[in-house]
């Protein structure tokens, strides 16, 4: 059980936009920024969004984060066969003293 | 370019120990915090550990604590994972990743090693 929640799935066809739930509490989203890893099968993860919804460096603007209380979303626009992977919201959890994750979701284009 | 590059995980008995290593370049190894990420076989990822730049500040998942340990020597640029009393349970890629400077994030990651726990 994870103490970040997402979704188990998720799906759209190329070219659509998707968006990625995930809820969290006061201790963590609540109170600390939220991140985003994607991560492709058989490989390591890779940040895709940092601090609510900054892109790193080489990340394509498709890809974008907010957040509101305690619950965030990553929105996919544009979507491309690629993009189909295992997606991560992470954060700071104040209560437990470490970095908590999302159960992830797989993101798969029809 | 930040590359990370783990090393020394491999098949223990349970109760046993493993120290994995993590092999930084491409960046100022002395700058950053560092961190581990596991992740069972086709599980999520699950945070392990983090240590700031100086080793001053450590951080533990509460269900690790006590067995695993984590440290650095930033004149090597390597980052160390102690494990002892291994359980089934620990059995999992291992990832070591480098830590966002002011947040909690992690923005290079290697390749991870794998750690089986068995008898």
């Amino acid at each position: 059980q994870s103490v970040l929640t997402q979704p188990p799935s998720a799906s759209g066809t190329p070219g659509q936009r998707v968006t990625i739930s995930c809820s969290g509490s006061s201790s963590n989203i609540g109170s600390n920024t939220v991140h985003w890893y994607q991560q492709l099968p058989g490989t390591a993860p890779k940040l895709l969004i940092y601090n609510n919804n900054q892109r790193p460096s080489g990340v394509p603007d498709r890809f974008s984060g907010s957040k509101s209380g305690t619950s965030a979303s990553l929105a996919i626009s544009g979507l491309q066969s690629e993009d189909e992977a295992d997606y991560y919201c992470a954060g700071w959890d104040d209560s437990l003293n470490g970095v908590v994750f999302g159960g992830g979701t797989k993101l798969t284009v029809l | 370019e930040v590359q990370l590059m783990e090393s020394g995980g491999g098949l223990v008995q349970p109760g046993g120990s493993l120290r994995l290593s993590c092999a930084a370049s491409g960046f100022t190894f002395s700058s950053f915090g560092m961190g581990w990420v596991r992740q069972a076989p086709g599980k999520g990822l699950e945070w392990v550990s983090s240590i700031s730049s100086s080793s001053s500040t450590i951080y533990y998942a509460d269900s690790l604590k006590g067995r695993f340990t984590i440290s650095r020597d930033n004149v090597k640029k390597s980052l160390y994972l102690q494990m002892n009393s291994l359980r089934a349970e620990d059995t999992a890629v291992y990832y070591c990743a480098r830590k966002i400077g002011g947040y909690s994030g992690y923005d290079g990651w290697g390749q991870g090693t794998l750690v089986t726990v068995s008898s």
